[in-house]
């Protein structure tokens, strides 16, 4: 199965509200990394956690590793935060990053 | 933030002919990575690379590529002969240590074999 499992795998944003991101890890995740892929294809850094929680602007995130999760929470969504959210988690093979599947966050029109 | 330059942003070729995808990693960093991602899908490990070395290698990684960087110039993959499985967006990445240290991606080559 997954070992860095995603959800939810879409997601609409509508401007102003609050989003919640979560991924799974069935490895002994040591680290997590948060990117965003823009609609060009770039990625772009976001979080790089050890146990705990960082924030950046309306940014949020949490590492739990012994309750192996990571969450992403989006304060006051923006149209520019639309693209795909994906993690990834150190810990799995060898010093590799295991990414998760990715959420899609697409805006929604009013 | 650390930028990754990747040359080209595209490029397409027929079955059966060699492909250089190259990297121009973070100027500090000393360990440089390549994964594949397919049609938007999750991004998988290739193989990563240290001190003139493959040091982890993924299933992904099959005979038919290989890794360099030869003084210190272009972090290099090499396809050679491509497939036609072969295409998909390849992304290289640099970090200052193994473990602990955080990752930076370059923009990515999409690779289209025809």
């Amino acid at each position: 199965g997954d070992k860095v499992k995603q959800s939810p795998s879409a997601l609409s944003l509508q401007e102003g509200t609050n989003s919640a991101l979560r991924c799974n890890f069935s490895i002994a995740a040591t680290t997590v990394q948060w990117f965003l892929q823009n609609p060009r294809g770039s990625l772009i850094n976001l979080f790089y956690l050890v146990p705990g929680t960082k924030e950046n602007g309306r940014l949020k995130s949490a590492f739990d590793s012994k309750e192996s999760y990571s969450t992403l929470h989006i304060r006051d969504a923006q149209l520019e935060d639309s693209g795909t959210y994906f993690c990834a988690a150190e810990g799995g093979f060898a010093s590799a990053l295991t990414f998760g599947s990715g959420t899609k966050v697409i805006p929604c029109l009013p | 933030g650390p930028k990754v330059l990747q040359i080209p942003s595209h490029q397409i070729i027929d079955m059966g002919q060699m492909v250089t995808l190259n990297c121009d990693p973070v100027s500090n960093h000393l360990y440089f990575y390549w994964y594949k991602q397919i049609l938007g899908q999750q991004m998988e490990f290739l193989v990563n690379f240290y001190n003139g070395k493959v040091m982890e290698k993924s299933k992904l990684f099959k005979d038919q590529f290989s890794v360099e960087r030869p003084d210190g110039s272009y972090f290099t993959l090499k396809i050679q002969p491509t497939a036609l499985e072969d295409s998909a967006v390849y992304f290289c990445a640099s970090s200052l240590g193994l473990g602990a240290e955080t990752l930076y991606f370059g923009s990515g080559t999409r690779l289209t074999v025809l």
